[in-house]
């Protein structure tokens, strides 16, 4: 297993700026979803993606997108970032039958000024 | 909508104490319950997981987790803490007919002593 990898593992960028955070899904996945976690609280569903295209999305506005790679890695995309938009971003992948669990990666921390 | 609460925001053990995590969850339909465990500096993973069959779950590392229909409850539990169970503890839930996306509840930071 190679596990989930996101990158940068750490970001800081000025509100109104856009950011592109990356995953790849563990070998074998084909369904990646991504959290937000804002420091000292539980990680918030944002979107989930199977076969490139969007399958469930959490209470996040439109400026949050999405993007997965035939190859099953994924991007998030927030635009015209604001200071609550600062916190620990996940990824998780999995098969698209959730019994077999969510692999998580260790997260892109983005601080926003 | 479904919403997971974690009563307990921190809780602080001796080693060998026994530990149990409260946790409910809203939601009235099928249910798959999971816990989540972060150790300091490293990533979500899983302890155990409920989908059907018998309520007594029992996970990695001497964790079992007990559901309970009737209290919409899935308290997580340890006999016998250790200094390395020390790590901030997660109960997700998803809603069985659209498992695609955890609820998580707020997190349980346990700090063992030695």
């Amino acid at each position: 297993e190679t596990g989930v990898t996101q990158s940068p593992t750490h970001l800081i960028k000025t509100r109104g700026q856009q950011v592109t955070l990356r995953c790849s899904s563990q070998s074998g996945h084909n369904t990646v979803s991504w959290y937000q976690q804002a420091l000292g609280q539980g990680p918030q569903f944002i979107f989930q993606y199977y076969r490139e295209e969007e399958n469930g999305r959490g209470n996040f506005p439109p400026r949050f997108s999405g993007l997965q790679f035939p190859n099953y890695s994924s991007e998030l995309n927030v635009n015209a970032l604001e200071l609550d938009d600062s916190a620990l971003y996940l990824c998780a992948s999995s098969l698209v039958d959730t019994y077999y669990g969510y692999t998580f990666g260790s997260g892109t921390r983005l601080t926003v000024v | 909508a479904q919403s997971v609460s974690q009563h307990n925001h921190h809780v602080i053990l001796s080693e060998a104490a026994s530990l149990e995590l409260g946790c409910n969850y809203s939601y009235g339909g099928t249910v798959n319950l999971f816990w989540y465990v972060q150790y300091p500096g490293q990533h979500l993973q899983l302890l155990l997981k409920y989908f059907s069959g018998d309520p007594l779950v029992k996970g990695i590392k001497g964790f079992e987790a007990e559901f309970i229909k009737s209290k919409f409850s899935f308290n997580l539990r340890k006999p016998s803490v250790q200094w390395s169970d020390t790590a901030e503890y997660f109960c997700a839930v998803t809603q069985g007919n659209a498992g695609n996306m955890l609820t998580f509840g707020g997190g349980t930071r346990l700090m063992v002593k030695p």
